[in-house]
């Protein structure tokens, strides 16, 4: 089962605009991760957040989180050509309980 | 130092038959999580090993079967594969989870 739901499913941009992708998910976090995947290769960890934050910025990526209503933004600033890929979000509950991820954010950006 | 490997990377199976996919955690990583990706999808999960030891298991069948050893690698066992079994197999480490996770580049099971 998603924990996650992005939103939209597909997104796509002129280079140079910027692009915001949105995950919703359920239950309570310790911590919400984004990962970018490329072409059903293996996924890369681009940032994760702490329940306690509220923003984090990692280069042209801001992420925010709102633990009360249960969401959290990818910001990507600038796009480029190299942005296309598919974008998750992943939720931890902490201990050992599962990091489950959503369904993806499907990133176009054109040169 | 070596990202998360896995092997192989592509593998073509019969339905009925049996695999087994095979990861190398980064260095100094105990923790292993295997997850399934079928086309079009997020990743599934399907089991958690921290120090040889399963943590976590997903809603998949119990004809999945994992380990990990105790140099902290792993292995999937799939038996009587299925069709719907089909998909990329992700393999995950992480120490502990402080920076999210190291995937591998995956292993693209198909079955006929």
């Amino acid at each position: 089962s998603q924990q996650g739901e992005e939103d939209p499913q597909a997104l796509s941009i002129q280079e140079g605009e910027n692009a915001t992708m949105n995950c919703s998910y359920k239950t309570s976090i310790n911590n919400l991760q984004w990962y970018r995947q490329n072409s059903g290769r293996g996924l890369v960890h681009l940032i994760l957040i702490r329940s306690n934050e509220r923003e984090k910025h990692s280069g042209r990526l801001r992420v925010t989180l709102d633990t009360s209503k249960k969401s959290s933004s990818l910001l990507i600033t600038a796009s480029r050509a190299a942005d296309t890929a598919s974008y998750f979000c992943a939720t931890d509950p902490g201990g050992y309980q599962k990091v489950t991820f959503g369904i993806g954010t499907k990133l176009q950006v054109i040169p | 130092d070596a990202g998360v490997t896995q092997s192989p990377t592509h593998l073509i199976k019969t339905r009925g038959q049996h695999v087994t996919l095979r990861c190398s955690p980064i260095s100094g990583h105990k923790s292993v999580s295997w997850y399934q990706q079928v086309l079009g999808q997020g990743p599934q999960f399907i089991f958690q090993y921290y120090e040889k030891e399963e943590r976590g298991r997903g809603n998949f069948p119990d004809r999945f079967s994992a380990r990990q050893f105790p140099n902290y690698s792993s292995e999937l066992n799939v038996n009587a594969l299925l069709l719907g079994d089909s998909a990329l197999y992700l393999c995950a480490s992480s120490s502990p989870m402080l920076y999210g996770y190291t995937f591998g580049s995956g292993t693209r099971l198909t079955v006929v």
